[in-house]
C-alpha cells in the first residue's frame, strides 16, 4: 500500500531532550516536506527537500532540523525542544512537478513541557 | 481524535443534499490548487486538484471550480454522505513553478443524517 509513515505517532517529552520524528514514503517520491499544524494557524511548511541531499527552509524553519541522506527517508529532528514547538506535525511526499499533490502521513502529536 | 483547529467555518448540510465549501485565495501567481480532506486523527487527504489553465475538474461526487478574476476556488460534493464530515483544506502553490503551498484554514462540513 503506498503510504507516509511517521514515528512516532504520540510523544510527551521534556525541554531540551533531543528528538527525532522519522518519516518514510514507499512511492519513490523526489518532494518530501514537513508541516505544523497549530489550531487557529492552519498547516504551516518548517522544510523541504527536492531530492536526495538537497533540502530548503519552509515557512516556520526556527527550531529544527532536517535530512535526506535516503529518497525514501526524511527525518525531522528538533535538537532542543522548547514548549513553542508542542504541536501536530505531518510529513508529506510527492512526485517531481509543481503540479504533483502531496500525500501526507497521519501525523506525529509532540508535547514539550 | 485530534483537534485540527478552534472556530472553524462550519458548514452543516443534510445527508443527500450537495456542499459547497469556497476558499478565497491571494497570490494571484498561484497556478496549482489542490482540496484536500481532513478526518479527526488522520492526515490530509488528497481529494482532487485543478490547475490555473482549467475553470472546472470533476472528480468522483466531486467538483472544484476555479474563477481566477477572484481569486476563489470551490469544491462541491454531491448527494453528501455521513462519511464526509470532516474538515476540508484548499490549498495554492508559492507561484508558477513553485513546490511549496499555502493552506487555508479550513471549513469544518458536518453532515446530519
Amino acid at each position: 500500500e503506498a503510504q507516509v509513515t511517521q514515528n512516532p505517532r504520540y510523544l510527551i517529552t521534556v525541554t531540551g531532550k533531543k528528538l527525532t520524528v522519522t518519516c518514510s514514503q514507499n512511492m519513490n517520491h523526489e518532494y518530501m516536506s514537513w508541516y505544523r499544524q497549530d489550531p487557529g494557524l492552519g498547516l504551516r511548511q518548517i522544510y523541504y527537500s527536492m531530492n536526495v541531499e538537497v533540502t530548503d527552509k519552509g515557512d516556520v524553519p526556527e527550531g529544527y532540523k532536517v535530512s535526506r541522506k535516503e529518497k525514501r527517508n526524511f527525518p525531522l529532528i528538533l535538537e532542543s525542544p522548547s514548549p513553542n514547538q508542542t504541536s501536530l506535525y505531518f510529513c508529506a511526499s510527492s512526485l517531481k512537478g509543481s503540479n504533483q499533490p502531496q500525500h501526507f502521513g497521519d501525523g506525529t502529536r509532540l508535547s514539550i513541557l | 481524535g485530534e483537534s485540527v483547529g478552534l472556530h472553524l467555518p462550519t458548514l452543516s448540510v443534510q445527508e443527500g443534499d450537495n456542499s459547497i465549501i469556497n476558499c478565497a485565495y491571494s497570490n494571484s501567481a498561484s497556478d496549482y490548487f489542490i482540496w484536500y480532506k481532513q478526518e479527526s486523527g488522520k492526515g490530509p487527504q488528497f481529494i482532487i486538484d485543478i490547475r490555473s489553465n482549467m475553470d472546472k475538474r470533476q472528480g468522483q461526487r466531486v467538483t472544484v471550480l476555479l474563477n481566477k478574476t477572484v481569486k476563489h476556488l470551490s469544491l462541491q460534493i454531491a448527494a453528501t454522505q455521513p462519511g464526509d464530515s470532516a474538515v476540508y483544506f484548499c490549498a495554492e502553490n508559492k507561484g508558477a513553478g513553485s513546490y511549496q503551498l499555502t493552506f487555508g484554514k479550513g471549513t469544518k462540513l458536518s453532515v446530519i443524517p
